[in-house]
């Protein structure tokens, strides 16, 4: 029910190495959210955009992410130097009146 | 503490009924969704309830209590198919804010 795309769907990187997903919301949708999901099924909030700005970021994201969501382009996440820890999926999802789709994610796994 | 509370796993039969069980204690309320979750996949949208009571939607319902930090979905006439993780997540601010989930409950249909 979802139109939300997410590409890639599968990213492999070494340690160290820069890691970017991205995410097209669903037309309409005024605001774009990316979780991190562990293998313990546990999401973690990373941070969302309302247009092209940042509403709310947790700290880790902000010093080791770059997003961004420029008006006619894709919204992405770009995890800078990639660690062990950061093997996740990674869940896009934009927003209407208070309900949230989710994209198919983008599974990473850092060796 | 603050959080979203649901039970690990659940077991029922094809053709009867699971209910799926959400507590939650947050610092806000606007809203709970349900979303059910297959393996390596992201999360259906499933529901969304603000209001108290039971909100019928054929083959998932879903009820509230607001007073009681309570919510639960319930399958009707399961299927083999309905085995997957069911997610619980509270929006506690209005406006665009990041959802709080629980673990998921992992329903097993047996034949």
């Amino acid at each position: 029910n979802s139109k939300v795309i997410q590409t890639p769907r599968y990213l492999v990187k070494g340690q160290g190495q820069k890691a970017k997903m991205r995410c097209i919301p669903e037309k309409g949708h005024p605001v774009v959210f990316w979780y991190q999901q562990n293998k313990n099924n546990e999401f973690k909030f990373l941070i969302n955009f309302q247009n092209q700005e940042v509403l709310q970021q947790i700290d880790m994201t902000e010093k080791r992410f770059s997003a961004e969501c420029p008006s006619n382009s894709p919204c992405s996440l770009e995890i800078q130097s990639s660690e062990a820890g950061d093997s996740a999926l990674y869940l896009c999802a934009s927003s209407l009146q208070g309900t949230q789709y989710f994209g198919p994610g983008t599974r990473l796994l850092v060796l | 503490g603050q959080g979203v509370e649901q039970p690990a796993k659940l077991m029922s039969v094809e053709g009867t009924f699971a209910r799926v069980n959400c507590t939650y204690s947050t610092s806000g309320f606007n809203g709970l969704s349900w979303y059910q979750q297959r393996e390596g996949q992201a999360p259906v949208f499933l529901s969304y309830v603000v209001l108290d009571g039971l909100k019928d939607s054929g083959h998932f319902s879903t009820f509230l209590s607001r007073s009681n930090g309570y919510s639960y979905l319930l399958l009707t006439e399961l299927q083999i198919k309905d085995s997957a993780s069911y997610l619980c997540a509270v929006r506690p601010d209005s406006g665009y804010n990041k959802l709080t989930f629980g673990k998921g409950t992992v329903l097993l249909v047996s034949p």
